[in-house]
């Protein structure tokens, strides 16, 4: 059974840079769509964007031009960089795996809460 | 593609039928799935391409529905099902998600 860890900074000052990791135990690395999804509070949850295992990414427009997803398969990890991040970006972030190469996903991490502020 | 859940709260009881719709705001076909959400926990994948029941999942849960509009029902609702379900459309980029549907008592 894959299990997901998120692990990083629970404060970031504005401006500065979003560094979330993603630790993988119990599954390959291999063949699945590596994504991170968050989810303010109160609101619902928005798809950041993802790295499929041979390295290609797709974010989301929203945020594209701040994110930074990328892939270590020999540590078996995949990180999250979000820059000039501002109090719109608290919020509990989630790393999560695609159902084999599928858009939908069976196995999350139980995410980890970053508050943006000073 | 704006996905719209209601209702936002749904209050039952023990035993009930109960039915989440979800509506897109365009022809998704049938690329949609369901997430059961606890509080502090993963989210739980129970229905995927609309109508398919994840493994696992107790079979109370069923999904239907394409194009447009969606239903999540749970047919005898039971104690660890007080919770938040949402939705997920996966037919074009940015993949995007309802905003949630709290079952309470």
């Amino acid at each position: 059974q894959v299990q997901l860890q998120e692990s990083g900074p629970g404060l970031v000052k504005p401006s500065e840079t979003l560094s979330l990791i993603c630790t993988v135990s119990g599954g390959s690395i291999s063949s699945y769509y590596w994504t991170w999804i968050r989810q303010p509070p109160g609101k619902g949850l928005e798809w950041i964007g993802y790295i499929y295992s041979s390295g290609s990414t797709n974010y989301n427009p929203s945020l594209k031009s701040r994110v930074t997803i990328s892939v270590d398969t020999s540590k078996k990890q995949f990180s999250l960089k979000l820059a000039s991040v501002t109090a719109a970006d608290t919020a509990v972030y989630h790393c999560a795996r695609s159902k084999g190469t599928s858009n939908y996903y069976g196995d999350w991490g139980q995410g980890t809460l970053v508050t943006v502020s000073s | 593609i704006q996905m719209t859940q209601s209702p936002s709260t749904l209050s039952a009881s023990v035993g009930d039928r109960v039915t989440i719709t979800c509506r897109a705001g365009q022809s998704i076909s049938s690329w949609l799935a369901w997430y059961q959400q606890k509080p502090g926990k993963a989210p739980k994948l129970l229905i995927y391409d609309a109508s398919n029941l994840e493994s696992g999942v107790p079979s109370r849960f069923s999904g239907s529905g394409s194009g447009t509009e969606f239903t999540l029902t749970i047919s005898s609702l039971q104690p660890d099902d007080f919770s938040t379900y949402c939705c997920q459309q996966y037919f074009s980029y940015p993949w995007t998600f309802g905003q949630g549907t709290k079952v309470e008592f």
